[in-house]
């Protein structure tokens, strides 16, 4: 089935570690997005990649990286300098940049500090 | 900031129609406006979308108002497996897509 798949589930970060989330497309999307969620709240966009080797930062990247090596993964990383890393995470996708499009998103990542 | 404005609960009961509104006086003329929903710990949903005309399919129907500035989204007749978070958002070009905090249903048995 082509879908977004999230990994792992849930996540614990130690305090001063780094740590990554993984995304994976079959979809053969060109852009992909991250975004945070905090209990009771919406969503909130990290970080979006239009292309391979290509991505801009959304509202709150501070403390996070991407890369976009290959088409079908945008991964995310939790840096040690994101002091309030605990919520969750939700990756998406589409299939080109214009408005007629659906979003897709995975089934997220809950990231706890230990 | 969002671009969308929603009330942040509504209740509604059991197999009654539900009309759930999203304001959006500033969109452009190129703005799409779409509807996901999202039940508790999973991601979002994608619902319905439409530009100038209303929509229907099989999970609820789109009504936009004459000048787009506002739409309603519909359910026909609401179940408990309806109860969620339903985000109104409004997607173009640019690949920034911002969501706002949604609208929590709650269905009444």
């Amino acid at each position: 089935d082509g879908g977004i798949t999230q990994s792992p589930k849930y996540l614990f970060r130690k305090e001063g570690q780094n740590v990554t989330l993984s995304c994976e497309q079959n979809l053969n999307h060109d852009a992909m997005y991250w975004y945070r969620q905090d209990p009771g709240q919406g969503l909130r966009l990290i970080y979006y990649s239009q292309i391979v080797n290509d991505f801009q930062k959304g509202d709150i990247a501070e403390g996070y990286s991407v890369s976009r090596e290959k088409k079908e993964s945008f991964p995310l990383t939790v840096t040690s300098a994101q002091k309030n890393p605990t919520a969750f995470y939700l990756c998406a996708s589409r299939v080109g940049t214009g408005g007629n499009e659906k979003l897709f998103f995975g089934s997220g990542t809950q990231l706890s500090v230990l | 900031d969002a671009k969308t404005t929603q009330p942040n609960s509504m209740e509604s009961n059991e197999e009654e129609p539900v009309h759930l509104p999203c304001n959006h006086s500033t969109i452009s003329g190129t703005d799409y406006i779409h509807w996901y929903r999202q039940l508790p710990s999973q991601g979002p949903e994608y619902v319905i979308h439409g530009l100038t005309s209303n929509v229907n399919n099989r999970m609820a129907s789109l009504a936009i108002a004459e000048d787009r500035k506002s739409s309603t989204l519909i359910l026909h007749r609401a179940t408990l497996r309806d109860a969620a978070v339903y985000y109104c958002i409004l997607m173009n070009r640019d690949d920034k897509i911002i969501f706002g905090k949604g609208t929590r249903l709650h269905i009444l048995p």
